[in-house]
This record gives C-alpha cells, sequence and structure tokens, in this order.
C-alpha cells in the first residue's frame, strides 16, 4: 500500500542551524501538508501546498519556514535559523480527496 | 477561532472491555471529521465521518458522527493491548483546509 515517507526520522542541530525535512507524498497525490506536534501537545498545522505554491499557512509558520516541492516526488520543510522551541515532531501529509494521510514524522531537537 | 475538544483525556481499561471516546467541535462551514491512531509516531487512518447518524465499521471499531449536537464518538469493542494509543480526533472544514486536530484521548488496554 502507498504511504508517505519522510527523512531523516530523527535530527539533532544546534540552535541557529538550518534544516531541511524531507518527505515524498503518495504519488498521485494532490495537495501536500505540514504539521508539527511539540512534545504532550496536540498536532498543530503548519502550511499546505497545492499546485507548487502555499494555499494556507498558520501563524506558526513564519519567515524563519519555506517549503518547496523541488520535483516531482520530494516535499521539503526549510527551517532557515532553528530556535530551541522548534524541537518538535513534524509530520508529512498528503490527500487525494477527503482523507490526509501522514509519514512516520521527523523528530527535529535543537540544542 | 475553531475548536475540537476530546474526552476523557486518558482512559485505562482492561483487555475485553468496551469503550467509548468524545469528540466535539466548533469549526465554520464543517466538512468533515477524521479519527486518527497514533502509537509511535505517524497517525493512521481510521475513519472519516462527513455525514450525520451513518455508523462506519472497521473489526471491533466503530464510529459515528451527530451533527446536531457537533459531536463523534468512537467505539472499541472487547479491546486488546494492541488497540493503547493516542487517538486523535481532527475535523476539516470548507475546501482544501487544513485538519484542526483535538489533544487525543490516551487509552491504555491493561492484560
Amino acid at each position: 500500500e502507498p504511504e508517505v515517507t519522510q527523512t531523516p526520522s530523527h535530527q539533532v542541530t544546534q540552535m541557529g542551524q538550518e534544516v531541511i525535512l524531507r518527505c515524498v507524498p503518495i504519488s498521485n497525490h494532490l495537495y501536500f501538508y505540514w504539521y508539527r506536534q511539540i512534545l504532550g501537545q496536540k498536532v498543530e498545522f503548519l502550511v499546505s501546498f497545492y499546485n507548487n505554491e502555499i494555499s494556507e499557512k498558520s501563524e506558526i509558520f513564519d519567515d524563519q519556514f519555506s517549503v518547496e516541492r523541488p520535483d516531482g516526488s520530494n516535499f521539503t520543510l526549510k527551517i532557515r535559523s532553528t530556535k530551541l522551541e522548534d524541537s518538535a515532531m513534524y509530520f508529512c501529509a498528503s490527500k487525494l480527496g477527503e482523507t490526509q494521510y501522514f509519514g512516520p514524522g521527523t523528530r527535529l531537537l535543537v540544542l | 477561532e475553531d475548536k475540537v475538544v476530546q474526552s476523557p483525556l486518558s482512559l485505562v481499561v482492561h483487555e475485553g472491555d468496551t469503550v467509548t471516546l468524545n469528540c466535539s467541535y466548533e469549526v465554520t462551514n464543517f466538512r468533515s471529521l477524521l479519527w486518527y491512531k497514533q502509537e509511535k509516531k505517524a497517525p493512521t487512518f481510521l475513519f472519516m465521518l462527513t455525514s450525520s447518524g451513518i455508523e462506519k465499521k472497521s473489526g471491533r471499531l466503530s464510529s459515528i458522527l451527530d451533527k446536531k449536537e457537533l459531536s463523534s464518538i468512537l467505539n472499541i469493542t472487547a479491546t486488546q493491548t494492541g488497540d493503547s494509543a493516542i487517538y486523535l480526533c481532527a475535523a476539516t472544514f470548507s475546501g482544501n483546509t487544513p485538519l484542526v486536530f483535538g489533544k487525543g484521548t490516551r487509552l491504555s488496554v491493561i492484560a
């Protein structure tokens, strides 16, 4: 069964460094999302992407964040200058129709 | 502000018990409600509910939406230790907008 994949599974970085989180959505899906989940808190929406552009973003998704679909398969989330409070699990999701399917997540730890 | 509230926040039951998890929502232009199961990492999709009063069933799990009460329940019968997880409820509204998640119910099934 097709699934969303994400790499890396874990990333440890120093505050102020740039990180790129990668996702490969399900191949025929058209809508892509990034969510994050800070430890012990609820899943929060970051950004949605359709037709090669951002369709919606939350207030969390500030100028430090960017997304890209550099080729036909990858969907990336870049955090330009990481802060301690960016430490979280980051989930990618893709959608065809109504249902969003989630990847396994990348656990980001900012030291 | 759109809101999804789940109860209880946590629940401990014995194997074989039946559990009912609750989700209520206040979402402008509500479209559908989704249930996910989150074990170690990614939320995995369980059900999507759009119409009121129609039960969806998958094995020992079932769910139903009540649009009049703005709520949904997830039932698990004959619980097993493998049902231990966080169960997430999320609502979506018109268009291809992101999911709004509740905090989840942590279910622990003990032998």
